[in-house]
C-alpha cells in the first residue's frame, strides 16, 4: 500500500503526558497537513508542511502543540502536558503538492485518548 | 474566519433514489470546496471538488453544484447503492488547496436495501 500511514493507530495516556504522532506521507508528496477530528465533528486545520518547513501552524490550538517535519518527509505532531480535551483522532494528509489542483490523501488516523 | 454549516446531520434513502446534502460558508474569499467522504475507522476520502470559477461540477452518479452569490453548495448523489453509506463531509477554504479547510459537522448517508 502506497498510501498515508499514521501510527500508533491507537494511542492512551494519562494526563499530563508527552505524546508523538507519527505520519508518513505518500512518497513524493511535498506538501503534507495534520487535522484533528473530534467524536461527531469535521476535521479541524492544524498545520500544514511544504517541503521541511511549516508553512501555515495558524490551526495549532495552543503552544503545547509542535510538528516538526525535518527531512521534507515523515512528520510528527509532538503535544506537550495532555490534557482529556486532547483527546480525538488525528488525521495527516499529503499531496503532491501544496497548491491549488492537487488532492490530498488522508491517513486513517491515530486516535489519542487522555485519561 | 470561516464557518461551514452542513444539513441534514442524517439521511437515510432507498436504493436507487437520489441524496442531497447542502453546505453554506461564511467567507466570499473561500475558493475551494471539496467533498469527502468517511468510512468507519478510516480517514476522509476526496469524492470531488469544484472551484469558484465553476458552477457546476459531475462525475459519473455524483455531482456538486456551487451559488457563489448565495454562499451555498450542494453535493447530489444518483442512483444510490449501499456501498454509498457513510460520512459525507463539506469544506472551503480560501486558500485553493487543503490547506486550512474548514470542514462542516457532517452528514451520515444510510442507503437502504
Amino acid at each position: 500500500g502506497a498510501g498515508v500511514s499514521q501510527t500508533p493507530s491507537n494511542k492512551v495516556t494519562e494526563k499530563g503526558k508527552y505524546v508523538e504522532l507519527r505520519c508518513d506521507p505518500i512518497s513524493g508528496h511535498t506538501a503534507l497537513y495534520w487535522y484533528r477530528q473530534s467524536l461527531g465533528q469535521g476535521p479541524e486545520f492544524l498545520i500544514y508542511f511544504q517541503g521541511t518547513g511549516a508553512a501555515d501552524d495558524s490551526g495549532l490550538p495552543n503552544d503545547r502543540f509542535f510538528a516538526v517535519r525535518p527531512e521534507g518527509s515523515v512528520s510528527t505532531l509532538k503535544i506537550q502536558r495532555t490534557e482529556r480535551g486532547d483527546s480525538a483522532v488525528y488525521l495527516c494528509a499529503s499531496s503532491l503538492m501544496g497548491g491549488v489542483s492537487t488532492e490530498a490523501f488522508f491517513g486513517q488516523g491515530t486516535r489519542l485518548t487522555v485519561v | 474566519g470561516e464557518n461551514v454549516e452542513q444539513h441534514p446531520s442524517t439521511l437515510s434513502v432507498q436504493e436507487g433514489d437520489s441524496a442531497v446534502i447542502k453546505c453554506t460558508y461564511s467567507d466570499s474569499a473561500s475558493n475551494y470546496f471539496p467533498w469527502y467522504k468517511q468510512e468507519l475507522g478510516k480517514g476522509p476520502q476526496l469524492i470531488i471538488d469544484i472551484r469558484s470559477n465553476v458552477g457546476e461540477k459531475k462525475d459519473q452518479r455524483i455531482a456538486v453544484t456551487l451559488n457563489k452569490t448565495a454562499k451555498h453548495f450542494s453535493l447530489h448523489i444518483t442512483e444510490t447503492q449501499p456501498e454509498d453509506s457513510a460520512v459525507y463531509f463539506c469544506a472551503a477554504t480560501p486558500s485553493g488547496s487543503a490547506r486550512q479547510l474548514t470542514f462542516g459537522s457532517g452528514t451520515q448517508l444510510t442507503v437502504l436495501p
